[in-house]
């Protein structure tokens, strides 16, 4: 089945330590998002890829890193820069720039 | 720059009543526009798009929406609905440029009651 998975579902880390966040889409799309989501706020775009080995930010990449060397992976990093990193993760893609995107199930990040 | 305002934080109604979910935006170009619905710790799914066309959409679960340029609107609407339908729901914007990037809205939460 085609789809995109986030692992893990649940992530505990303590207050300083960074933190690594796996998407992946076997849809062959080409872009990939990373969207934060936090109660009556919506969802906020972190950073966006439209192709392999580019990457723009978002709205709110500050505290935040990602990288996209392959197709079918975008991993984004919750550094100890992110002065409030607990919230739910979702990763995103889409064929193009003109498609609906579709979600992953997310990752909900809790930091102690 | 675009934005999309959902008026409304929570939405209670009763099993097999109406509801209608409100979605307005801003933008200066012309738009796409989405509904997503999110399920309790789960990702969203898409509900039902406009890209060009005719202005109401329809969704397989009995949903509508119609698109409304002079009003800047895309109300989400259901006739009956069920305990199922219990959800959050997101409105999205997003420009006919080259970012593909959505702009979502604070999202409704529907709460059908027995």
């Amino acid at each position: 089945d085609g789809g995109i998975t986030q692992s893990p579902k649940y992530l505990f880390r303590k207050e300083g330590q960074n933190v690594t966040l796996s998407c992946e889409q076997n849809l062959n799309h080409d872009a990939m998002y990373w969207y934060r989501q936090d109660p009556g706020q919506g969802l906020r775009l972190i950073y966006y890829s439209q192709i392999v080995n580019d990457f723009q930010k978002g709205d709110i990449a500050e505290g935040y890193s990602v990288s996209r060397e392959k197709k079918e992976s975008f991993p984004l990093t919750v550094t100890s820069a992110q002065k409030n990193p607990t919230a739910f993760y979702l990763c995103a893609s889409s064929m193009g720039q003109r498609n609906e995107q579709f979600f992953g199930p997310g990752t909900r990040l809790t930091v102690l | 720059a675009q934005s999309v305002t959902q008026l409304d934080s929570q939405v209670p109604v009763f099993e097999e009543a109406p509801v209608e979910l409100r979605c307005n935006y801003s933008s200066s170009v012309s738009v796409y526009l989405f509904w997503y619905v999110q399920y309790p710790n789960q990702g969203l799914q898409l509900l039902l798009k406009y890209l060009s066309g005719s202005t109401l959409v329809e969704s397989i679960n009995g949903f509508e929406a119609e698109f409304n340029k002079s009003q800047t609107s895309f109300h989400l609407r259901k006739p009956s609905v069920h305990i199922s339908d219990t959800a959050e729901y997101f409105c999205a914007v997003s420009d006919l440029g080259n970012t593909g990037k959505l702009i979502f809205g604070q999202g409704t939460t529907l709460q059908v009651k027995p």
